[in-house]
């Protein structure tokens, strides 16, 4: 069974602070995936990272793909009352037969910015 | 495009009771996934289906559970008897197989509360 670990679990930080949050495992994943979920909705998925090192930014949020392919990070930068959520990334693999796969989530960290 | 749509949004049934879950994928994807939420579990995949048909139902808890998907915009998640430990938020998804991206779009969600 593959696992994905995040940390935090739970951050609350101020207005303007970086923050960073850590999703890590022992398993080797085709790709990663970052999700945030709001109260009383689905996630939404953020971004994907697929090659090994690989470096995503999505204006004040950065995402890396750790060379191994097993780990990832997200790094928010100047943080606004918006970015309040759960934020969940989820490892995907390929299907032998070429077609999409289920997601392992972790469980999620639950970052409040406070104003 | 209308996004996934689960329906209803809330249930409330007492144990013992048939309990089912629906949900239309979003136009032209062909790859649909059962999710269940909970605090103390997170984000867990039940099963998934490739063009109509279930690859993966290795998460589906017990025989108490089933799902089907008679066609490619619709699909049915039952639980019978339902149980209080079955109280949890279950998410339909949809994604078009394609490439390492299995880029996944979450419905809204049906939240079951079983007494």
């Amino acid at each position: 069974t593959q696992l994905l670990e995040q940390s935090p679990q739970f951050l609350s930080i101020q207005e303007g602070e970086n923050l960073t949050v850590y999703c890590n495992s022992s398993s080797v994943f085709s790709s990663l995936q970052w999700y945030r979920q709001e109260p009383g909705e689905g996630p939404v998925l953020l971004v994907t990272v697929v090659t090994g090192g690989e470096v995503k930014k999505l204006k004040r949020l950065t995402f890396q793909f750790g060379d191994a392919r097993k780990d990832s990070s997200l790094h928010i930068t100047a943080a606004q009352p918006g970015d309040t959520g759960l934020y969940l990334c989820a490892g995907a693999n390929m299907y032998s037969g070429g077609g999409a796969d289920g997601l392992t989530f972790g469980k999620g960290t639950h970052l409040i910015i406070q104003p | 495009d209308a996004g996934v749509i689960q329906s209803p949004r809330h249930e409330v049934t007492e144990m013992g009771q048939e309990v089912t879950l629906r949900c239309k994928p979003i136009s032209g994807h062909n790859s649909l996934f059962w999710y269940r939420q909970t605090m103390m579990r997170g984000l867990e995949l039940l099963i998934y289906f490739n063009n109509n048909v279930p690859i993966d139902d290795s998460g589906m808890p017990e025989d108490r559970f089933s799902a089907k998907m008679p066609n490619a915009s619709f699909s049915t998640l039952k639980i019978q008897p339902s149980e209080p430990r079955d109280s949890a938020v279950y998410f339909c998804a949809s994604s078009l197989r394609s490439g390492f991206g299995y880029e996944q779009y979450f419905g809204p969600g049906t939240r079951l509360t079983v007494t």
